[in-house]
């Protein structure tokens, strides 16, 4: 079964970059999604495929993807900012979470 | 406004049953494919199932195949998961999650852009 990797933690100082990173064979043929979840919350998709912005979501939040690894990008980083943060793939007929990453805004 | 709300979680105990709803409002449910997704206490997303709009196509994750059955009744505006035989393991938040849309046969997708607020599932004796 496919299996996505991300980093346990991330810190980043306020108002500095971000790079939440999900790893996975030849993750860059896949649409990547990455989700944000706060505490007692529901998750909230903050990129579908690979690099698109919902609506309501800011232009601090980007994404990448290409070869092994796709990568959720959060620009001048504001405390709010502060979630776990999950990619998801579509793999052949099952949907696939990253193991979830914690950032912290220092 | 476009809605998901669950219901029916609750303490069971090993090897007994649970039936979810979740009940849509604000879109037309029958034009989704819809997941349910769990987290376990302190744990990351774990994706359970997911069934399209017609029905047609249903798959599960390996751990709970053979054992929850996905299910939706679209004039009810509802989507369902049936849990048997359940285990320990199975103790989570079960959320319900809005996926993919079917608009004049073409597929359209945005993540999962809409979830409920979860039901509680504790699986214990």
């Amino acid at each position: 079964s496919y299996e996505l990797t991300q980093p346990l933690s991330v810190s980043v100082a306020l108002g500095q970059t971000a790079r939440i990173t999900c790893g996975g064979n030849n993750i860059g043929s896949k649409n990547v999604h990455w989700y944000q979840q706060k505490p007692g919350q529901a998750p909230l998709v903050v990129i579908y495929r690979d690099s698109n912005r919902p609506s309501g979501i800011p232009e601090r939040f980007s994404g990448s993807n290409s070869g092994n690894t796709a990568t959720l990008t959060i620009s001048r980083a504001q405390a709010g900012d502060e979630s776990d943060y999950y990619c998801q793939v579509w793999d052949s007929t099952t949907w696939v979470f990253g193991g979830g990453t914690k950032l912290t805004v220092l | 406004e476009v809605q998901l709300v669950e219901s029916g979680g609750g303490l069971v105990q090993p090897g007994g049953s649970l039936r979810l709803s979740c009940e849509a409002s604000g879109f037309t449910f029958s034009s989704y494919a819809m997941n349910w997704v769990r987290q376990a206490p302190g744990k990351g997303l774990e994706w359970v199932s997911y069934i399209t709009g017609s029905s047609s196509t249903i798959s599960y994750a390996n751990s709970v195949k053979g054992r929850f059955t996905i299910s939706r009744d679209n004039a009810k505006n509802s989507l369902y998961l049936q849990m048997n035989s359940l285990r320990d393991e199975d103790t989570a938040v079960y959320y319900c999650a809005r996926d993919e849309v079917e608009v004049a046969g073409q597929s359209y997708y945005y993540g999962m852009d809409v979830w409920g607020q979860g039901t509680t599932v504790t699986v214990s004796s």
